[in-house]
């Protein structure tokens, strides 16, 4: 299986800043890599696809970048409603995986 | 518009078989590219990819789980299911079903998830 490492676990930022999230596959995965917002009792919400392309309705604010096998979800000027956790998820190979997760929280 | 739903019983106990439904619209599964995995997530825990069944009956298993896993299609391709023999209380989650848009990555469609606590 390919393995999604993911950090940090958790981030405190304020209203306004803009935060990176990582992760790291255990192999090459050819830029097959999801990013998803989760908030609480709810599903998943798809943001970027394919490593950085934005999924339509999601704002422009959230961007996916890569190095190598190194993933990366910057959101900018934060909002409140960023407050969630994030997942990454390799759809390179089955089975699929994704990472831990990131929660993030606004001070 | 694409809507997925699951159901499922709520709780079992040890032992049992677990039998979820995925009912969807919006879509065929006999689209030729059309694939619908099912997911799973612990209380606060991340999210684990169980299984997937494709347009044309293909079926792909997580191999951590795949000796307990079964998943099928009915007729008429509105529905997935899925079975879980032998559960114990690692097996409690919210189980989702899910979609990925046409020859795109990603899951861009999600059912709301349904609950499934193994108890005795």
């Amino acid at each position: 299986d390919i393995q999604m490492t993911q950090s940090p676990a958790s981030l405190s930022a304020s209203l306004g800043e803009t935060v990176t999230i990582e992760c790291l596959a255990s192999e090459d995965i050819y830029s097959n890599l999801a990013w998803y917002q989760q908030k609480p009792g709810k599903s998943p919400q798809l943001l970027i696809y394919d490593a950085s392309s934005l999924q339509d309705g999601v704002p422009s604010r959230f961007s996916g970048s890569e190095s190598g096998t190194q993933y990366s979800l910057e959101i900018n000027s934060l909002q409140s409603e960023d407050a969630a956790t994030y997942f990454c998820q390799q759809h390179h190979d089955y089975p699929y995986t994704f990472g831990a997760g990131t929660k993030l929280e606004l001070k | 518009q694409v809507t997925l739903k699951e159901s499922g019983p709520g709780m079992l106990q040890p032992s049992k078989t677990l039998s979820l439904t995925c009912s969807f619209s919006g879509f065929s599964l006999s689209t030729s590219g059309m694939v619908v995995s099912w997911i799973r997530q612990p209380s606060g825990k991340s999210l684990e990819w169980l299984a997937a069944i494709d347009w044309d009956g293909d079926k792909y298993y997580n191999p951590s789980l795949k000796s307990r896993l079964t998943v099928s299609k009915d007729t008429s391709n509105t529905q997935v299911f899925l079975k879980i023999t032998s559960v114990d209380t690692a097996d409690t989650a919210t189980y989702y079903c899910a979609r990925s848009p046409l020859y795109q990555g990603g899951f861009a469609y999600w059912g709301q998830g349904t609950l499934v606590t193994v108890s005795s």
